[in-house]
């Protein structure tokens, strides 16, 4: 069955860099945009960035664009997200989701998510 | 980009319907039938509801339905059931730089 499994999370420190990994399971990321969404303690979801089936494209949220990239290795069917100049802010639970099949605007696998925490 | 308005919180008593709202613009709700639902319990995954506005996926209860009207667009739960508290959140798709956006979320509460 689908599983998506997030880790990497931890407490840093502001300007800081740090990667998460989401491993997949029973479906191949070469095949399925993923999408990394985010939720700060007490707020809503938000959207992150996706990097597209075949990987040739990559969106991100203004929040982020310039500082995080999202990238994958299709031979550890594994989805990255590389954070720098970690701010505040980027405190938050990260979840990646899969792209539901057949369309590209919703997200129908999701994992159970990492904790970042940014602090001095 | 700003999230898309929904209710803070509803409540509804077992069996009754209750209706969550998600206000955007033109540029997202408005523009597109790319209206998403998500039912989220804490500490755990949230699941995937309705697409593309009024679509089911397997295995979720017929229960739930979404609908969209301008620029709101609606999840309506019928004859509620405990199991569905929980935070609901909308998300659209966006023309403006970030392409998704979500809803600031609603806490439904079963009386």
């Amino acid at each position: 069955q689908v599983q998506l499994v997030e880790s990497g999370g931890g407490v840093v420190q502001p300007g800081r860099s740090l990667r998460l990994s989401c491993a997949a399971s029973g479906f191949t990321v070469s095949s399925h945009g993923m999408h990394w969404v985010r939720q700060a303690p007490g707020k809503g979801l938000e959207w992150v960035g996706i990097i597209s089936f075949d990987g040739s494209n990559k969106y991100y949220a203004d929040s982020v664009r310039g500082r995080f990239t999202i990238s994958r290795d299709t031979s550890k069917n594994t989805l990255y997200l590389q954070m720098n100049s970690l701010r505040p802010e980027d405190t938050a639970v990260y979840y990646c989701a899969r792209e539901r099949p057949g369309g590209w605007s919703d997200f129908d696998y999701w994992g159970q998510g990492t904790l970042v925490t940014v602090s001095s | 980009q700003s999230a898309l308005t929904q209710p803070a919180s509803v409540s509804g008593s077992p069996g009754q319907s209750i209706t969550i709202s998600c206000t955007g613009t033109s540029s997202d709700v408005g523009g597109y039938n790319y209206v998403s639902w998500y039912q989220h319990h804490p500490g755990k995954a949230p699941k995937l509801m309705i697409y593309e506005v009024t679509n089911r996926p397997s295995g979720v209860p017929d229960r739930f339905s979404g609908s969209k009207s301008g620029n709101t667009a609606s999840l309506t739960i019928s004859g509620l059931q405990a199991e569905d508290e929980a935070d609901y959140y909308c998300n659209s798709y966006t023309s403006n730089n970030t392409l998704y956006v979500f809803g600031t979320g609603t806490k439904v509460t079963v009386l």
